[in-house]
């Protein structure tokens, strides 16, 4: 079965700057996809970024980008020039690519991310 | 397109009562799911549903529970016999299995709050 770590339950970072959030997963499968997901308080769970496995090259939107390391399983978020609308509950989480396979995701514990103005 | 709804928003119901949630999923996303999250910890996986079929359910779907998604379109999430640990927030989230490039990003609602005291 599938696993997914986040070990960081709390980050802060000061306005601007940049700060990285840390993510593990366990899998025999080599096909899959990785993705970030924001969780404000009290709102709706976000798309923020995602990554195929397949692919060598990091995922970036915007401000966010991703450090995938497949052979590690690791797969960290990079979010640069932090706004104070990035304070939330980031979970990390993981999908199979087989088609044979529901494709529900399986979701780390998340970190909750604090922005000090 | 608004995205996925959910309703109610939040429900308070005594112990030993039926509560049900529905959620209309992004119109065309023949995939729905339905995750429970409790506080601080990350969405876990209740069941999966392509078009009207169930494919797969959790093992944390006890017999009190059922999901149905009767037309595809649709679902309903039924808690028979409330309990206090059932308390917790229901997601509901759907796809689309049609383009394999979007990587059957999977789109989330806000969330139903339940509440048993």
């Amino acid at each position: 079965a599938q696993t997914v770590t986040q070990s960081q339950p709390e980050m802060s970072v000061q306005e601007a700057e940049t700060v990285t959030l840390s993510c593990t997963y366990d899998t025999s499968e080599s096909d899959y996809y990785l993705f970030w997901y924001k969780q404000p308080p009290s709102r709706q769970m976000i798309l923020v970024i995602r990554q195929e496995a397949y692919k060598q090259q990091n995922a970036t939107e915007n401000r966010f980008s991703v450090n995938f390391q497949k052979a590690a399983k690791s797969f960290s978020l990079k979010i640069s020039d932090s706004q104070l609308g990035d304070a939330a509950m980031y979970f990390c989480a993981y999908r199979s690519a087989y088609g044979g396979a529901t494709n529900k995701l399986i979701f780390g514990t998340g970190t909750l991310l604090a922005v000090q103005p | 397109d608004t995205g996925v709804s959910q309703n109610p928003r939040h429900k308070i119901t005594k112990r030993g009562q039926n509560v049900t949630f529905r959620c209309d999923p992004i119109s065309e996303h023949n995939r729905l799911y339905w995750y429970r999250q409790t506080l601080g910890q990350g969405p876990e996986f209740l069941t999966y549903f392509q078009n009207e079929a169930q494919l797969e359910k959790s093992r944390l779907l006890s017999d009190r529970f059922s999901a149905e998604r009767p037309k595809g379109s649709f679902s309903t999430l039924e808690i028979q016999r409330t309990e206090q640990g059932d308390s917790a927030m229901y997601l509901c989230a759907s796809s689309f299995s049609g383009s394999i490039t979007s990587g059957n990003t999977i789109y989330f609602g806000e969330g139903s709050w339940l509440t048993v005291v």
